[in-house]
């Protein structure tokens, strides 16, 4: 148990349709990264995210938007959803801003139909 | 832009042969980490190599970091089930430190 959590496990939706995504990092660690992983492929980071501001921004497209609350969760919006989003989203958490360790959730599979 | 370039994609082993996967950065790294995801499972931290040349064990897996910190290796001596899955490696983008680059993995696949 990596202390991360993530919600919902799965989720099943249509084209055009909104999700959101949530986590929950680990006990005191302050920055919260989302990664995107489609099937046996690798992981696509999206967006980190340091005691509630945006620190880094990858491939993430427009479509898609982050933010992390004041009590550290962080939420992964998803709009106008497209069959290619279907995937896996995981949740990685740090105690620090640099690139230490990263504990990650057990993920959100998506499946847009 | 900087790229961590991992070979092989699969790796089909007997039980017992040993695995290697391989990292190469186009850039130099700060550090280099590695990372083990069971199938339908979520990525595991596996060590972080900071020092120039260093090496590390854990049980039969052997980590080593280049000389010119540009590429990484992971051996498993003897495979077993259990070591089946895709191995990652990852290191920090130069300029701003704040997120990793990730290689595309290693499947380790155990033929049976």
């Amino acid at each position: 148990d990596s202390g991360v959590t993530q919600t919902p496990k799965h989720l099943i939706t249509a084209t055009g349709q909104r999700v959101t995504l949530r986590c929950s990092p680990r006990s005191g660690d302050l920055s919260v990264y989302w990664y995107q992983q489609s099937l046996d492929q690798g992981l696509q980071f999206l967006i980190q995210y340091y005691n509630g501001e945006e620190r880094a921004k990858g491939n993430i497209l427009e479509r898609f938007s982050a933010q992390q609350f004041p009590d550290l969760h962080s939420e992964l919006n998803l709009s106008s959803l497209e069959l290619g989003d279907s995937a896996l989203y995981f949740c990685a958490s740090s105690s620090g801003t640099n690139t230490g360790e990263l504990f990650f959730g057990e993920g959100s599979r998506l499946t847009v139909l | 832009g900087q790229q961590v370039m991992q070979i092989p994609q699969y790796q089909h082993v007997q039980e017992g042969e040993d695995f290697t996967t391989y990292c190469n950065s186009s850039t130099t790294l700060s550090n280099i980490q590695w990372y083990k995801q069971r199938p339908g499972g979520h990525p595991v931290f596996l060590i972080q190599l900071v020092k120039s040349g260093e090496v590390k064990k854990q049980k039969r897996l052997t980590f080593q970091f280049g000389e010119a910190k540009k590429n990484s290796s992971l051996h498993i001596t003897a495979t077993q089930t259990t070591d089946v899955g895709t191995y990652f490696c990852a290191g920090p983008e130069k300029d701003s430190n704040y997120q990793l680059i990730w290689g595309a993995g290693t499947k380790l696949i155990i033929k049976p």
